[in-house]
Parts: structure tokens; C-alpha cells; sequence
């Protein structure tokens, strides 16, 4: 069992639409990460969240922490092909050690 | 730039073979990290370090081993290869309070026949 749940697993979009994905969970942490990783390569870090309610906007991403910091989510304005990949999220609950979700795979056709 | 090598981008080998996987960070970061990533199931963690020659097992330790022995390298070794072990492995570090951020290295994906 994940303790972070991502939703939804896939998404396919057009080019120009926006998305949203979801990172839930029961356990509070004291930050959250979100990466994007392409096929054959390691994640690579987009953000990192630490103040419950927070909101950082990277580009045409934005990112939230949930005020209770059990729950975050990331939105794409606008989406390019550039933006596709597997979208992780992972929690830390006060020690160094991250829980991952299982991740988001996304598709942005041209 | 945080800087995360691993030795070799593809491995193929043989059941019953010894395995090294070698990983190298560049920003002096104390924590290094082990994870195998498998569709579905996303990364677990193998081993992790919080200082040369410390370790402690992470959630799915069988079946490895790691050494630290200088603070810029961490290793992670399969004693005798299983085709279960077929995998994407993922090198991580991380800097004391850095609110649990990490950074990877490319990662090296294992092929046991």
C-alpha cells in the first residue's frame, strides 16, 4: 500500500489543455516533492513544498501543498509534448527519508 | 548543480553473479539513497546512509548490501543476482535539513538473465 496516492495514473491530453494531478494521503508530512521523470532517466526535482497552504508557480506549473500538508497537487497551463513524462510526488515526514507515490504518467500529444 | 553519476546506464548479467552498482555525488551531501523504481510500483527504498560507513536498510533490504566508505560514494551490491532483482536502480543524495529533498542520478537499469 502507497502512502501517497497519485491520481490519476494516466493522463492524455492535447496540446494547449490543461491538467491537474493529485498527490493524497492520510499521514502529514513536513514537505512534499514533485518530480518529473522521463523514459531511461532519473527523476529530476521541479519543486519542493514545506508550508501548509503554500502555492509555487514554475512557468505554466503550479504547485500546492493542503493547508493540513497531508495532500498536493500540480497544474499545467497549457500543456506542451515538452511537459511529458511521469510525474512523481513523495512526502517527507520529518527525517530524511521520502515516501513516493506510485506516480502519474503523462501523455501531451501534438 | 547537484551532480548524481552512476557507474553504468545499462547492466546485463547472470543469475548467481555479484553486482556493483556504483554511485558518486559532487555537492558533499551526507545522505545517500538506494531505490529500485518497477512499474506500478514506484520507488522503494533499498539502503539508505547518513554518514561514511553508516547504513541502515530501507523497506526491501534482502538480496542486498551497500558500502560507504568515503562520503562521495555509495555502492550498492547484489551478493548473487536473481532475476527478481531485474530492475531500474536510482542513486540518490541529499544535504542535512534540505526538507527531505533529494537528487538523482540517471539511474542504471539491471537485466539479470
Amino acid at each position: 500500500t502507497q502512502l501517497l496516492e497519485q491520481s490519476p495514473q494516466f493522463l492524455s491530453i492535447q496540446e494547449g489543455e490543461n491538467l491537474t494531478v493529485y498527490c493524497n494521503s492520510s499521514s502529514v508530512f513536513s514537505s512534499l516533492q514533485w518530480y518529473r521523470q522521463e523514459p531511461g532517466e532519473g527523476p529530476v526535482l521541479l519543486v519542493t513544498v514545506v508550508t501548509g497552504g503554500e502555492v509555487k508557480k514554475l512557468k505554466r506549473l503550479t504547485f500546492q501543498f493542503g493547508d493540513a500538508r497531508k495532500d498536493s497537487s500540480l497544474h499545467i497551463t497549457a500543456a506542451q509534448p515538452g511537459d511529458t513524462g511521469l510525474y512523481l510526488c513523495a512526502g517527507a515526514r520529518g527525517d530524511y527519508k521520502l515516501s513516493f507515490g506510485a506516480g502519474t504518467t503523462v501523455t501531451v500529444r501534438a | 548543480d547537484v551532480k548524481v553519476t552512476q557507474s553504468s546506464r545499462y547492466l546485463v548479467k547472470r543469475t548467481g553473479e555479484k553486482v556493483f552498482l556504483e554511485c558518486v555525488q559532487d555537492m558533499d551531501h551526507e545522505n545517500m539513497f538506494w531505490y529500485r523504481q518497477d512499474p506500478g510500483l514506484g520507488l522503494r527504498l533499498i539502503y539508505f546512509s547518513y554518514d561514511v560507513k553508516m547504513k541502515e536498510k530501507g523497506d526491501i533490504p534482502e538480496g542486498y548490501s551497500v558500502s560507504r566508505e568515503k562520503k562521495e560514494r555509495f555502492s550498492l551490491i547484489l551478493e548473487s543476482a536473481s532475476t527478481n532483482q531485474t530492475s531500474m536502480y536510482l542513486c540518490a543524495s541529499s544535504p542535512p535539513r534540505g526538507k527531505g529533498t533529494q537528487y538523482f542520478g540517471p539511474g542504471t537499469r539491471l537485466l539479470v538473465l
